[in-house]
């Protein structure tokens, strides 16, 4: 059973406002990956990290998310302005390394109204 | 650029039935394949991997698949799918460098009593 905690398990925004997530992964998992999963269950991939550095991102991430690993502390992801278009179920997932088998949190499923 | 294909949408069977989910990718080496089952409000959680070695590789609650080179595919099957089946099944390959890992769109399974 997976051990990556996500929190909070909902949240509701109104547009223009700051969205934030955390996420624990699983103990002693260098690697972190959030992706978004719409309503039609598409994920779409948003950054990834190892050992707290950025390996990935798509340009969406770059622009208007903030995210970050340090060391010792949750990882997070936070929207700076949130958009009608945000709502999804943001899941974070953590691996012991490349291509290894990904553990996901269940889920933070953000409205934006 | 690696992708991965789940051409059905949805999928539904009668219980005790024979199962089989398609998936194919599109990836030059030879890629890290997985395929994944997510229950209602919950992430996701890993049913098998392939790498290397047979190309038949078991899985989780009697799932199954079969890694076939030459036609790029990487097709769960099931025996005898029971009613706690139903749920999206998610094919996913890692390949190349950062990690990245690629999802399908996702297969809805319905199992009818």
């Amino acid at each position: 059973n997976s051990k990556v905690i996500q929190t909070p398990r909902y949240l509701v925004k109104g547009q223009g406002q700051k969205a934030k997530m955390r996420c624990i992964p699983e103990k002693g998992h260098p690697v972190v990956f959030w992706y978004q999963q719409n309503k039609n269950n598409e994920f779409k991939f948003l950054i990834n990290f190892q050992n707290q550095e950025v390996l990935q991102q798509i340009d969406m991430t770059e622009k208007r998310f903030s995210a970050e690993c340090p060391s010792n502390s949750p990882c997070s992801l936070e929207i700076q302005s949130s958009e009608a278009g945000d709502s999804a179920l943001y899941l974070c997932a953590s691996s012991a390394g490349q291509n290894e088998r990904l553990f996901f949190g269940h889920g933070t499923k953000l409205s934006v109204l | 650029a690696q992708s991965v294909t789940q051409p059905d949408a949805r999928v539904t069977v009668s219980e005790g039935a024979s199962l089989q989910l398609r998936c194919k990718y599109s990836y030059s080496g030879t890629p890290y394949l997985f395929w994944y089952v997510q229950y209602p409000r919950q992430g996701l959680q890993l049913l098998l991997k392939y790498y290397s070695g047979d190309p038949v590789v078991q899985g989780v609650n009697g799932f199954e698949a079969e890694f076939i080179k030459s036609n790029s595919s990487f097709h769960l099957r099931k025996a005898s799918v029971h009613w706690s089946d139903s749920a999206m099944y998610f094919c996913a390959v890692s390949a190349g460098s950062n990690n990245r890992i690629f999802f399908g769109d996702g297969t809805q399974l319905v199992v009818k009593p």
